[in-house]
């Protein structure tokens, strides 16, 4: 399977700033990354479908303009979170997909805790 | 819309017990996965499915892709503590993209 990275592993910031995680696919080219957000025991959510090259798509519910999400290369998508607030605290897990054998390959996570 | 139906939410057994868990939906999925995550971890994909009545083995982890396609089940056997986590199982979504449905998840915790 693929491997990703994602960095930070964790981050703590005030509420106001914007916070960029990166999502690295080490060993596979990636035209789709998957953003997800997690809180605690819970599933995971569907946040964004990042595409290669173009828009992402955005879940029902996203808001675009807060999680800015950007897919330059096949190996990096990026998720900015704008203006973070307490609200915005939980657990971002970047995934790449497999479309031939419709599975997926997640990264470690991010934890972020907005004061 | 799609919904996968986990059972059971959590489970509490002892070191060395078998395990046996599932995945049901009133759609038809044409691949199962079975990912299992840690604390403070990403998810990790165990075992995936892609025929009707498959049965795939990963070392102690045993999962069957249901005849009717709408069921999956998870067996882990002989439990060790480091089973623990939540497993949850997932399909892709209906409409040909490449997302995926995830489950709510079962709580594994084992007592040595």
């Amino acid at each position: 399977g693929a491997v990703v990275s994602q960095h930070p592993s964790w981050v703590i910031c005030k509420s106001g700033t914007s916070v960029k995680i990166e999502c690295r696919s080490l060993d596979f080219q990636a035209t789709t990354m998957f953003w997800y957000r997690q809180f605690p025991k819970q599933s995971l959510m569907l946040m964004a479908t990042s595409n290669e090259g173009s828009k992402a798509t955005y879940e029902q519910g996203v808001e675009k303009d807060k999680f800015l999400i950007n897919h330059a290369s096949l190996t990096l998508s990026t998720l900015t979170v704008t203006s973070a607030h307490p609200e915005d605290s939980s657990f971002y897990i970047c995934s790449v997909g497999g479309r031939i054998q419709e599975t997926q390959y997640f990264g470690p996570g991010t934890r972020l805790l907005v004061l | 819309g799609q919904q996968l139906n986990q059972s059971p939410q959590s489970m509490f057994i002892q070191e060395g017990e078998d395990v046996s868990m599932n995945c049901t939906s009133s759609s038809i999925f044409n691949t199962w996965l079975w990912y299992k995550q840690d604390p403070g971890e990403g998810p990790v994909l165990l075992i995936a499915l892609y025929k009707a009545g498959e049965l795939t083995s990963n070392g102690r982890l045993t999962a069957q892709f249901g005849i009717t396609r709408k069921d999956s089940f998870l067996n882990i056997s002989a439990s060790i503590p480091s089973d623990v986590g939540i497993y949850f199982c997932a399909g892709p979504s209906q409409g040909g993209s490449e997302k995926l449905v995830f489950g709510k998840g079962t709580k594994l915790t084992v007592n040595p």
